[in-house]
C-alpha cells in the first residue's frame, strides 16, 4: 500500500497561495493520486487528480515531480472558505478499494 | 447540494435501540461505501457494496448491518451500539468500485447515549 505522509496543519492568510505537500514514496505505477477537501460536519469533497507533471483545474493545481513519490497541492489565492482538511490519496484508480486509504489530512486554517 | 442524499443528518440512541442510516445516490453508480469518522480523524472505510452485493466488510463489528435494497440505496442498520460507535457516519458512491473520485454524502451524526 502506499502510504501518504502530509504535515498535520498548515496556517495561511487571505489572498496567498497555499502549498501542500504529500509524500508517497511507495507509489506504484498504476497509483492516481487523488486531493479531497472536507469541511466540518460535511464529506470530503473532490478537488483533483492527477497522474504525472500538472494538472490544472478551475480551483487548484496538481504538481507530481518526475519520481512521483510525492505531490504538491497549490491554492491559488486563498480565501476564509477554503479553511478545511485537505486530504490526499494514492490508488490504483479501479483497483481494490482496499488500497484508497485517508491519511492524516493537513488542516489549512486561513486567516484575515 | 451533495449529490449523495444521507438520512437522517443526527441521531441520538441508546445502547438497546434499534435504527438505521439511509443513503441514497441517482448517478447511476454502481459502487457504494460506508465509512467512520471520529472526530479529527480521517474517514474509515467500513463496507463496499459493488452491483448491490457486499464486496469488502472491513472487519467490522455484527452490531452493524448493510444492506443495498437496489442500485441507488444503501442503508445501514444498528443495533445494540456501544458509546465509542459515536461517529459521522458517511456515505460514497463511484461509477464503479475502486473508482475515483468518490462522490460523499454530508453523513449521519450519531450519538450513543
Amino acid at each position: 500500500l502506499a502510504k501518504t505522509t502530509q504535515p498535520i496543519s498548515m496556517d495561511s492568510y487571505e489572498g496567498q497561495e497555499v502549498n501542500i505537500t504529500c509524500s508517497h514514496n511507495n507509489i506504484a505505477t498504476n497509483d492516481y493520486i487523488t486531493w479531497y477537501q472536507q469541511f466540518p460536519s460535511q464529506g470530503p469533497r473532490f478537488i483533483i487528480q492527477g497522474y504525472k507533471t500538472k494538472v490544472t483545474n478551475e480551483v487548484a493545481s496538481l504538481f507530481i515531480p518526475a519520481d512521483r513519490k510525492s505531490s504538491t497541492l497549490s491554492l491559488p489565492r486563498v480565501s476564509l472558505s477554503d479553511t478545511a482538511v485537505y486530504y490526499c490519496l494514492v490508488g490504483d484508480i479501479g483497483g481494490a478499494t482496499n488500497k484508497l486509504i485517508f491519511g492524516t489530512g493537513t488542516l489549512l486554517a486561513v486567516q484575515p | 447540494d451533495t449529490e449523495v442524499t444521507q438520512t437522517p443528518k443526527h441521531l441520538v440512541m441508546g445502547m438497546t435501540n434499534k435504527k438505521s442510516l439511509k443513503c441514497e445516490q441517482h448517478m447511476g453508480h454502481r459502487a457504494m461505501y460506508w465509512y467512520k469518522q471520529k472526530a479529527k480523524k480521517p474517514p474509515e472505510l467500513m463496507f463496499v457494496y459493488s452491483y448491490e452485493k457486499l464486496s469488502i466488510n472491513e472487519s467490522v463489528p455484527s452490531r452493524f448491518s448493510p444492506e443495498c435494497p437496489n442500485s441507488s440505496l444503501l442503508n445501514l442498520h444498528l443495533h445494540a451500539l456501544q458509546p465509542e460507535d459515536s461517529a459521522l457516519y458517511l456515505c460514497a458512491s463511484s461509477q464503479e468500485e475502486g473508482d475515483q473520485p468518490q462522490h460523499f454524502g454530508d453523513g449521519t451524526r450519531l450519538s450513543i447515549l
